[in-house]
């Protein structure tokens, strides 16, 4: 099984244009999550879904969306990039049953933003 | 103040020596503890849980001290491949969410 695909692997995107980078998991997890990392601040948490068909704000929420409609993916869209959001994302999916609150990560999108 | 505050080093240790890294967490209400393992360049993955009576997998051992509110994180017999970036990590049953901590990165020297 594939587990968590991300797409794309990196981009660069200029600053004001919008992407959505994509998260897909075949594992059947109620929960996902939308984090990025950067250097000196650790994973934060951007926004994240309890379920299909519902979101929740983390940590750092401005500048993203995001949408569940079905279990399986978890699209987060950047509607007008800036420089600051430069990061690595890493989607992650978990929760209640999967064993002490494990979470699972894709291996990430790095985003430049110019 | 973070939530999960780690001194992120790098610990550099020689092959075979132990190393051990201690994290504190500000919320006292937290649950459940983990380290993850996070190698350059590629996605966070569990290590180990940490239980209140403490844990052994192999040459790691972590240790929950609650009173003073730390988690610590021991590694004997230091092999090359152990070079990484060590997270803690809390949970809130509340919320479902993990902390992380920004890391301790070990370097291991041959």
């Amino acid at each position: 099984t594939a587990g968590i695909t991300q797409a794309p692997t990196s981009q660069i995107l200029a600053a004001g244009r919008s992407m959505t980078l994509r998260c897909t998991q075949d594992m059947r997890h109620n929960a996902m999550y939308w984090y990025r990392q950067d250097l000196g601040l650790g994973l934060r948490l951007i926004h994240y879904s309890n379920t299909a068909g519902t979101t929740g704000k983390g940590e750092v929420p401005d500048g993203y969306s995001v949408s569940r409609a079905n279990t399986d993916d978890f699209p987060l869209t950047l509607a007008s990039a800036v420089p600051s959001q430069t990061s690595v994302y890493f989607c992650a999916t978990g929760g209640p049953g999967t064993g002490d609150h494990e979470q699972f990560f894709g291996p990430g999108t790095r985003l430049t933003v110019l | 103040r973070k939530e999960v505050e780690q001194d992120p080093g790098p610990f550099n240790v020689p092959e075979g020596a132990t190393v051990a890294f201690n994290c504190t967490y500000s919320n006292s209400a937290s649950q459940s503890f983990f380290w993850y393992r996070q190698d350059c360049r590629k996605e966070p993955k569990l290590l180990m849980s940490v239980y209140s009576s403490g844990n052994e997998d192999g040459r790691f051992t972590a240790q929950l001290n609650r009173a003073s509110q730390y988690i610590s994180l021991l590694i004997r017999d230091s092999k090359l491949s152990d070079s990484a970036t060590y997270l803690c990590v809390a949970i809130y049953y509340g919320n479902n969410r993990l902390a992380f901590g920004k890391g301790n990165q070990v370097v291991v020297i041959p």
